[in-house]
């Protein structure tokens, strides 16, 4: 199972949105709405942002959102702030009881 | 709260064997869905292994027929066997909870690096 494909960077001044991608296959992201996304700051454990494409857990600012398209999920996030300046990294269901994750792309709050 | 804690990382030589632990707390791991996920490092995340609530386990093919993941009810606690490891598993090794399969992966341990290295 291949990874995910997301830019390797993306970057936004404080206040601006950042949208960043993660694309699959018609056998992952293409076939499931069980897409989720997770921040990490360095040398920290991951955190759950986004679950199911769209839904954000407690905890979550609603600046955060997920959506997607045939084989292509995205993560906005608006307003950016200096806490959010990270790792975030997609997942996927990839079928018969596999996951698969995405490459990773940093934020950079300019 | 709840809460997993990894343990049992460290620096073993290529070909050898270690067993990470993962133990919970706030919740049964018995009646959720327990994730190995590990990082190479300056690398992505990669998911290693699945052990469902009903029992069945499930390893990506990079582990398949090297590791297990197992699971003891009465510890509250899940398991990783590596055997045959080589320098590729070199990595930070994390656990996380999935309620309902749905790849909602929340929470994760703070993680346990293994380094393969002779």
């Amino acid at each position: 199972q291949s990874a995910l494909t997301q830019p390797p960077s993306a970057s936004g001044s404080p206040g601006q949105s950042v949208t960043i991608s993660c694309t699959g296959t018609s056998g992952d992201i293409g076939a499931y709405d069980y897409v989720s996304w997770y921040q990490q700051h360095p040398g920290k454990a991951p955190k759950l942002m986004i679950y199911e494409v769209t839904k954000r857990p407690s905890g979550v600012p609603d600046r955060f959102s997920g959506s997607k398209s045939g084989n292509t999920a995205s993560l906005t996030v608006s307003g950016l702030q200096a806490e959010d300046e990270a790792d975030y990294s997609c997942s996927s269901y990839a079928g018969s009881s596999n996951w698969v994750f995405g490459t990773g792309t940093k934020v950079t709050v300019l | 709260e709840v809460q997993l804690v990894e343990s049992g990382g460290g620096l073993v030589q290529p070909g050898g064997s270690l067993r990470l632990s993962c133990a919970a707390s706030g919740f049964t791991v018995s009646s959720d869905f327990i994730n190995w996920v590990r990082q190479a490092p300056g690398k992505g995340l990669e998911w290693v292994s699945v052990f469902y609530s009903g029992g069945s386990t499930y390893y990506a093919d990079s582990v398949k027929g090297r590791f297990t993941i197992s699971r003891d009810d009465s510890r509250n606690t899940l398991y990783l066997q590596m055997n045959s490891l080589r320098a590729e598993d070199t990595a930070v090794y994390y656990c996380a909870r999935d309620r309902g399969n749905r790849g909602r992966f929340d929470p994760w341990g703070q993680g346990t690096l293994v380094t393969v290295s002779s």
